[in-house]
């Protein structure tokens, strides 16, 4: 397996608070990105980093912020949390584009 | 709208049946992959196909490209309960570094 750990994996939170989930990977990939998954809706990009401080919006990007620090830490913010980013949040790692993605095992985050 | 279509939406079936799926788009891709999600994990990738009118297989998966590079299916034979999960493609485009995702198909297959 592709070493990518997610933490928290699970996580409660009350609408207006700050949240940080974080992605930790050990196999020196370039690229790294952040998906929500909801039902009916698949996999959705929120950001992706094409190296260390390089980073761009994917689709769903409002509400988020990133940063990467580090080659292997990806760190999703969610400045003031709102009910409607209740989801799964998946990171996923890959080595360039058109390659295979490697995917975390989620955190999932409600949002009371 | 999703610019990757993957139907059926869901599919129940009972063990030993065949089935396909698909993933349709009206753009074109320089490649796919699909993937296979178990619940409360990520995605795993099954296979990544590349060239027009390309097939692979995968035990009894077979997956297929279209000629035209905008569409795949996935062809299950002698469906069995560990082919259960929610099935996902997913496309490159050219045009863009981020991979392009169907909303999925989840398959149920009934022992």
């Amino acid at each position: 397996d592709a070493g990518i750990t997610q933490s928290p994996r699970h996580k409660v939170t009350e609408t207006g608070t700050p949240v940080t989930l974080r992605c930790h990977q050990t196999e020196n990939h370039r690229y790294m990105y952040w998906y929500r998954q909801d039902p009916g809706h698949g996999l959705r990009l929120i950001h992706y980093s094409y190296g260390v401080k390089d980073t761009d919006k994917g689709e769903v990007s409002d509400g988020y912020s990133v940063s990467r620090s580090k080659t292997e830490d990806f760190l999703l913010t969610l400045e003031s949390a709102t009910s409607s980013q209740t989801s799964v949040y998946f990171c996923a790692i890959s080595s360039g584009v058109n390659t295979e993605a490697f995917f975390g095992q989620g955190t999932r985050l409600t949002v009371v | 709208t999703q610019l990757l279509e993957q139907s059926p939406q869901f599919l129940s079936i009972q063990e030993g049946e065949n089935l396909t799926v698909y993933c349709n788009s009206s753009s074109v891709f320089s490649s796919l992959q699909w993937y296979r999600q178990e619940p409360g994990e990520g995605p795993v990738l099954l296979v990544t196909v590349v060239t027009g009118g390309e097939v692979k297989k995968l035990k009894r998966l077979t997956f297929q490209f279209g000629d035209a590079r905008k569409d795949s299916s996935l062809h299950i034979t002698a469906a069995q309960p560990g082919d259960t999960g929610l099935y996902l493609c997913a496309g490159f485009m050219d045009s863009n570094y981020q991979l392009i995702w169907g909303a999925g198909t989840k398959l149920i297959i009934k022992p």
